[in-house]
């Protein structure tokens, strides 16, 4: 089983809003991701959690805030947010984290399409 | 840094013809995986296929093939058959520690 759950599927806030996504898995990965995709380009990593921990942060603001309660879960929680955060948002995970990741296989959720009044 | 290029933004193919994605990369690791992920418009990435750099030998998966070329960093996706269900885009992406670098995606039509 390689599924990766992601919740909602579709969200709209307001710029005041503090909303959440959540990202799930079941397959004992170690390593759990949050990408930002615009329409027409590849995903574009923000924050990788390894063990738990986070280990890359790609330079995103602060009103974005990740959360790893626990291994198989993953949260982003999002706060006056701009009208330009609008996008896909993708959870993936994989087996591995650190140094092994080289080697590693990253499955993704469905998405959240998030959109910013 | 790793860097992948695919220097075909959109792609057509026949329904039943086979079709050939390109894709190059640089990296400066001597392991690491490479990827080709599908996008529909329902826009879950879907893992096609992945290579072991270590592995001479191409992977294939079903329809899908690839020609590796590791001197060359070369790493095309060959789609045999095409079905109208191979419709959506097309990312072929590096692993380098925590890292997927994606290229910018070929966006593949297949027409009746």
């Amino acid at each position: 089983d390689t599924e990766v759950t992601q919740t909602p599927k579709h969200l709209v806030m307001g710029m005041t809003n503090k909303k959440s996504l959540k990202c799930e898995q079941h397959m004992g990965h170690r390593a759990m991701y949050w990408y930002k995709q615009k329409a027409k380009k590849p995903p574009e990593l923000m924050f990788v959690y390894s063990y738990e921990k986070l280990s890359i942060n790609e330079s995103v603001p602060s009103r974005f805030s990740p959360e790893c309660p626990n291994s198989s879960l993953l949260n982003l929680h999002l706060h006056a947010l701009q009208p330009e955060d609008s996008a896909l948002y993708l959870c993936a995970s994989s087996q591995e984290g650190g140094l092994a990741g080289s080697t590693d296989t990253q499955y993704f959720g469905p998405g959240t399409r998030l959109t910013v009044l | 840094a790793q860097t992948v290029t695919q220097s075909q933004p959109e792609m057509s193919v026949q329904e039943a013809e086979t079709v050939t994605l390109s894709c190059t990369y640089d990296t400066s690791e001597s392991d690491y995986y490479l990827f080709w992920y599908k996008q529909p418009p329902s826009r879950q990435m879907i893992l096609v296929i992945r290579q072991e750099a270590y592995k001479q030998q191409n992977a294939t998966e079903n329809r899908f093939s690839v020609n590796f070329q590791k001197a060359a960093k070369s790493f095309s996706l060959k789609i045999s058959d095409s079905q109208l269900g191979d419709a959506a885009m097309y990312f072929c992406a590096h692993n380098a520690g925590n890292m997927l670098t994606f290229g910018g995606g070929t966006r593949l039509m297949v027409k009746p």
